[in-house]
Protein backbone atom coordinates (compact mmCIF):
# COMPACT_ATOMS: atom_id res chain seq x y z
CA UNK A 1 0.00 0.00 0.00
CA UNK A 2 1.05 3.44 -0.55
CA UNK A 3 2.75 5.44 2.19
CA UNK A 4 2.84 8.81 3.01
CA UNK A 5 5.46 10.02 6.01
CA UNK A 6 5.97 12.88 7.36
CA UNK A 7 8.82 12.52 9.70
CA UNK A 8 8.41 16.43 11.50
CA UNK A 9 5.78 16.47 13.76
CA UNK A 10 6.27 20.32 14.72
CA UNK A 11 8.48 22.84 13.10
CA UNK A 12 9.20 26.48 14.29
CA UNK A 13 10.89 28.91 12.27
CA UNK A 14 10.98 33.04 13.03
CA UNK A 15 9.05 35.45 10.74
CA UNK A 16 10.62 36.11 7.55
CA UNK A 17 13.13 33.06 7.41
CA UNK A 18 12.58 30.19 5.82
CA UNK A 19 11.96 26.71 6.43
CA UNK A 20 11.52 23.33 4.98
CA UNK A 21 8.74 20.61 5.68
CA UNK A 22 9.91 17.08 4.57
CA UNK A 23 7.51 14.19 2.85
CA UNK A 24 8.72 10.80 1.69
CA UNK A 25 6.70 8.67 0.13
CA UNK A 26 6.28 4.98 -0.89
CA UNK A 27 5.01 3.57 -4.25
CA UNK A 28 5.70 1.55 -7.31
CA UNK A 29 3.97 3.49 -9.64
CA UNK A 30 5.38 6.42 -12.27
CA UNK A 31 2.20 8.65 -12.97
CA UNK A 32 1.29 9.99 -9.51
CA UNK A 33 0.32 13.66 -8.05
CA UNK A 34 1.78 15.07 -4.64
CA UNK A 35 0.34 18.07 -2.99
CA UNK A 36 0.59 19.85 0.33
CA UNK A 37 -2.29 21.01 2.22
CA UNK A 38 -2.23 23.69 4.67
CA UNK A 39 -5.04 23.28 7.58
CA UNK A 40 -5.24 26.51 9.73
CA UNK A 41 -6.97 26.82 13.13
CA UNK A 42 -10.34 27.33 10.91
CA UNK A 43 -9.82 23.95 9.99
CA UNK A 44 -10.41 24.72 6.07
CA UNK A 45 -7.99 22.67 4.16
CA UNK A 46 -6.04 24.50 1.43
CA UNK A 47 -3.79 23.12 -1.61
CA UNK A 48 -0.50 25.06 -1.26
CA UNK A 49 1.06 23.19 -4.35
CA UNK A 50 0.77 20.23 -6.35
CA UNK A 51 3.37 18.10 -8.54
CA UNK A 52 3.02 16.27 -11.01
CA UNK A 53 5.23 13.00 -10.71
CA UNK A 54 6.51 13.35 -14.91
CA UNK A 55 7.17 16.78 -14.34
CA UNK A 56 11.02 17.41 -13.60
CA UNK A 57 10.71 21.23 -12.91
CA UNK A 58 9.90 21.57 -8.93
CA UNK A 59 6.39 23.31 -8.53
CA UNK A 60 6.81 27.13 -6.95
CA UNK A 61 3.48 28.96 -5.85
CA UNK A 62 5.02 32.38 -4.77
CA UNK A 63 6.63 31.96 -1.36
CA UNK A 64 6.50 28.34 -1.90
CA UNK A 65 8.12 25.56 -3.16
CA UNK A 66 8.92 22.17 -3.41
CA UNK A 67 12.11 20.19 -4.07
CA UNK A 68 10.86 16.98 -5.96
CA UNK A 69 13.22 13.70 -6.30
CA UNK A 70 11.52 11.26 -7.71
CA UNK A 71 13.90 8.39 -7.32
CA UNK A 72 14.16 9.18 -3.61
CA UNK A 73 10.52 9.89 -3.47
CA UNK A 74 10.79 12.77 -1.69
CA UNK A 75 8.78 15.75 -1.57
CA UNK A 76 9.70 18.67 0.79
CA UNK A 77 7.94 21.82 1.00
CA UNK A 78 9.91 25.56 1.51
CA UNK A 79 8.24 28.47 2.41
CA UNK A 80 10.10 31.40 2.28
CA UNK A 81 9.83 34.85 3.73
CA UNK A 82 7.74 33.27 6.75
CA UNK A 83 4.70 34.92 7.47
CA UNK A 84 2.71 34.69 10.51
CA UNK A 85 -0.31 33.53 8.59
CA UNK A 86 1.77 30.47 7.69
CA UNK A 87 1.52 28.99 10.88
CA UNK A 88 -1.17 26.14 10.18
CA UNK A 89 -0.95 22.14 10.04
CA UNK A 90 1.09 21.18 6.68
CA UNK A 91 0.01 17.82 5.32
CA UNK A 92 1.83 16.31 2.59
CA UNK A 93 -0.12 13.84 0.34
CA UNK A 94 0.76 11.17 -2.56
CA UNK A 95 -3.08 10.54 -5.07
CA UNK A 96 -3.09 8.45 -8.50
CA UNK A 97 -4.60 10.35 -11.11
CA UNK A 98 -8.36 11.01 -10.78
CA UNK A 99 -7.73 8.90 -7.41
CA UNK A 100 -7.97 9.16 -3.78
CA UNK A 101 -5.38 11.59 -1.24
CA UNK A 102 -3.53 9.17 0.75
CA UNK A 103 -2.22 11.46 3.62
CA UNK A 104 1.04 12.21 5.29
CA UNK A 105 0.55 12.31 9.34
CA UNK A 106 1.11 16.02 9.28
CA UNK A 107 3.69 18.62 10.36
CA UNK A 108 3.01 21.60 12.95
CA UNK A 109 4.32 24.42 11.90
CA UNK A 110 4.79 27.57 14.62
CA UNK A 111 5.95 31.36 12.90
CA UNK A 112 7.59 33.35 16.08
CA UNK A 113 7.33 36.52 16.01
CA UNK B 1 -14.48 28.85 -8.01
CA UNK B 2 -14.15 25.48 -7.03
CA UNK B 3 -16.03 25.74 -3.75
CA UNK B 4 -17.52 23.10 -1.61
CA UNK B 5 -19.90 24.27 1.10
CA UNK B 6 -20.72 22.03 4.40
CA UNK B 7 -23.84 22.02 6.23
CA UNK B 8 -24.08 22.22 9.71
CA UNK B 9 -20.38 23.61 10.89
CA UNK B 10 -21.47 22.13 14.31
CA UNK B 11 -23.95 19.68 15.68
CA UNK B 12 -24.53 18.52 18.81
CA UNK B 13 -26.61 15.78 19.49
CA UNK B 14 -28.20 13.06 21.92
CA UNK B 15 -26.90 9.37 22.06
CA UNK B 16 -28.43 7.09 19.54
CA UNK B 17 -29.76 10.03 17.54
CA UNK B 18 -28.97 9.94 13.40
CA UNK B 19 -27.06 13.07 12.23
CA UNK B 20 -27.08 14.25 8.65
CA UNK B 21 -24.38 16.14 7.03
CA UNK B 22 -24.75 17.78 3.82
CA UNK B 23 -21.74 18.57 1.31
CA UNK B 24 -22.47 20.55 -1.81
CA UNK B 25 -20.16 21.76 -4.73
CA UNK B 26 -21.28 25.52 -5.07
CA UNK B 27 -19.88 25.95 -8.80
CA UNK B 28 -18.92 22.86 -10.29
CA UNK B 29 -20.34 19.60 -10.98
CA UNK B 30 -18.74 16.80 -8.59
CA UNK B 31 -18.73 13.75 -9.84
CA UNK B 32 -17.00 11.99 -6.82
CA UNK B 33 -17.01 13.25 -3.58
CA UNK B 34 -14.97 12.04 -0.61
CA UNK B 35 -15.88 11.73 3.13
CA UNK B 36 -12.94 11.87 5.84
CA UNK B 37 -12.76 12.13 9.57
CA UNK B 38 -10.09 13.92 11.65
CA UNK B 39 -9.94 13.46 15.06
CA UNK B 40 -8.04 15.98 17.39
CA UNK B 41 -4.31 16.99 16.19
CA UNK B 42 -4.21 13.63 13.66
CA UNK B 43 -4.34 13.67 10.11
CA UNK B 44 -7.55 12.75 7.94
CA UNK B 45 -8.89 9.36 7.33
CA UNK B 46 -10.77 9.11 4.12
CA UNK B 47 -14.21 7.02 5.25
CA UNK B 48 -15.81 6.89 1.61
CA UNK B 49 -15.91 7.81 -1.96
CA UNK B 50 -18.73 8.43 -3.36
CA UNK B 51 -19.95 8.71 -6.99
CA UNK B 52 -23.13 10.50 -8.22
CA UNK B 53 -26.16 7.74 -8.86
CA UNK B 54 -23.95 4.62 -7.54
CA UNK B 55 -23.03 2.95 -3.83
CA UNK B 56 -20.04 4.84 -2.25
CA UNK B 57 -16.82 2.84 -2.00
CA UNK B 58 -16.02 2.26 2.11
CA UNK B 59 -12.38 2.27 3.41
CA UNK B 60 -11.40 -0.93 5.60
CA UNK B 61 -12.99 -1.28 8.81
CA UNK B 62 -15.74 2.22 8.28
CA UNK B 63 -19.08 0.53 8.99
CA UNK B 64 -20.92 0.82 6.22
CA UNK B 65 -24.57 0.85 8.06
CA UNK B 66 -23.34 3.51 10.55
CA UNK B 67 -22.09 5.89 7.41
CA UNK B 68 -24.80 6.21 5.02
CA UNK B 69 -23.39 8.30 2.69
CA UNK B 70 -25.74 9.53 -0.72
CA UNK B 71 -24.60 11.36 -3.33
CA UNK B 72 -27.92 11.73 -5.27
CA UNK B 73 -27.15 14.82 -7.55
CA UNK B 74 -24.26 16.02 -9.25
CA UNK B 75 -23.64 19.23 -6.20
CA UNK B 76 -24.85 17.26 -3.06
CA UNK B 77 -23.59 14.68 -0.91
CA UNK B 78 -25.10 13.24 2.29
CA UNK B 79 -22.91 11.74 5.18
CA UNK B 80 -25.71 9.92 8.02
CA UNK B 81 -23.96 8.66 11.11
CA UNK B 82 -26.94 6.30 12.24
CA UNK B 83 -27.56 5.93 16.00
CA UNK B 84 -24.45 8.23 16.93
CA UNK B 85 -22.55 7.64 20.22
CA UNK B 86 -19.90 9.46 22.04
CA UNK B 87 -17.08 7.78 20.08
CA UNK B 88 -18.54 9.30 16.82
CA UNK B 89 -17.55 12.57 17.85
CA UNK B 90 -15.03 14.34 15.50
CA UNK B 91 -14.77 16.29 12.27
CA UNK B 92 -15.97 15.35 9.57
CA UNK B 93 -14.69 16.73 6.02
CA UNK B 94 -16.32 16.22 2.37
CA UNK B 95 -13.85 17.11 -0.54
CA UNK B 96 -15.07 16.92 -4.00
CA UNK B 97 -13.55 16.20 -7.81
CA UNK B 98 -15.07 16.81 -10.87
CA UNK B 99 -13.25 13.99 -13.32
CA UNK B 100 -12.69 14.85 -16.89
CA UNK B 101 -12.72 18.74 -16.73
CA UNK B 102 -9.77 21.09 -16.61
CA UNK B 103 -9.66 20.91 -12.66
CA UNK B 104 -9.58 17.48 -12.69
CA UNK B 105 -6.97 15.43 -10.08
CA UNK B 106 -7.54 17.98 -7.32
CA UNK B 107 -9.95 17.64 -4.67
CA UNK B 108 -12.14 21.05 -3.21
CA UNK B 109 -12.54 20.69 0.46
CA UNK B 110 -15.88 21.60 2.67
CA UNK B 111 -14.78 23.52 6.14
CA UNK B 112 -16.02 20.93 8.11
CA UNK B 113 -18.88 19.51 10.19
CA UNK B 114 -17.88 19.20 14.15
CA UNK B 115 -20.03 16.76 15.59
CA UNK B 116 -20.11 16.73 19.33
CA UNK B 117 -22.48 13.43 20.37
CA UNK B 118 -23.50 13.66 24.00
Amino acid sequence: AQTVTQSQPEMSVQEAETVTLSCTYDTSESDYYLFWYKQPPSRQMILVIRQEAYKQQNATENRFSVNFQKAAKSFSLKISDSQLGDAAMYFCAWALPAQKLVFGQGTRLTINP
Amino acid sequence: GAVVSQHPSRVICKSGTSVKIECRSLDFQATTMFWYRQFPKQSLMLMATSNEGSKATYEQGVEKDKFLINHASLTLSTLTVTSAHPEDSSFYICSARSPGTSIDNEQFFGPGTRLTVL
